[in-house]
């Protein structure tokens, strides 16, 4: 068990840039979110993936924000024209499609949008 | 809607004593679940414990366990024996049917330092 990694673990970025981050989850886990946690705060949804479909997106996903799971592996999370609100840690996790399983978090990768 | 409140900003504890860390929630579900997560200062989330809403005991994990008290909505995690690597930040988290995809809803967590 290789853990959920997320890449890069840093990114600084200059404001109107786009960027894009990469989760390899726990690979018998179906389950796949992304979550954004800001300083002084918990974690908070983004949106979520059962396989490769992308079943839920919560309303902090701006139309800026886009997220694939293509095949059901691997995920990326794209933030196009970044603004420097979006600094923030960006989380991964995967888990089992079971109501008791937790979510296994990769070490999340930290934007700062300059 | 569900919401986590955890009450205590910072919390201090010397090494080898106990130490609660509180949690209350909200909910309208019968059906839900409580998980608490450790965060480091490195930033990984380590999950610690969990607590379902028809567990008939309160859950334990080596030094951790929930003190689980359904009536009071409240699920404070208490840390026996607390060491030096305890020292971090503690979330606590609920699930209930209202959560897409079963996704996690976090309090906004308490950092507790363990001093020698």
């Amino acid at each position: 068990d290789t853990g959920v990694s997320q890449d890069p673990r840093h990114k600084i970025t200059k404001r109107g840039q786009n960027v894009t981050f990469r989760c390899d989850p726990i690979s018998e886990h179906n389950r796949l979110y992304w979550y954004r946690q800001t300083l002084g705060q918990g974690p908070e949804f983004l949106t979520y993936f059962q396989n490769e479909a992308q079943l839920e997106k919560s309303r902090l996903l701006s139309d800026r924000f886009s997220a694939e799971r293509p095949k059901g592996s691997f995920s990326t999370l794209e933030i196009q024209r970044t603004e420097q609100g979006d600094s923030a840690m960006y989380l991964c996790a995967s888990s089992f499609d079971t109501f008791n399983s937790p979510l296994h978090f990769g070490n999340g990768t930290r934007l700062t949008v300059t | 809607a569900q919401k986590i409140t955890q009450t205590q900003p910072g919390m201090f504890v010397q090494e080898k004593e106990a130490v609660t860390l509180d949690c209350t929630y909200d909910t309208s579900d019968p059906s839900y679940g409580l998980f608490w997560y450790k965060q480091p200062s490195s930033g990984e989330m380590i999950f610690l414990i969990y607590q379902g809403s028809y567990d008939q005991q309160n859950a334990t994990e080596g030094r951790y366990s929930l003190n689980f008290q359904k009536a009071r909505k409240s699920a404070n995690l208490v840390i026996s024996a607390s060491q030096l690597g305890d020292s971090a930040m503690y979330f606590c988290a609920m699930r209930d049917n209202s959560n897409s995809g079963y996704a996690l809803n976090f309090g906004k967590g308490t950092s507790l330092l363990v001093t020698p």
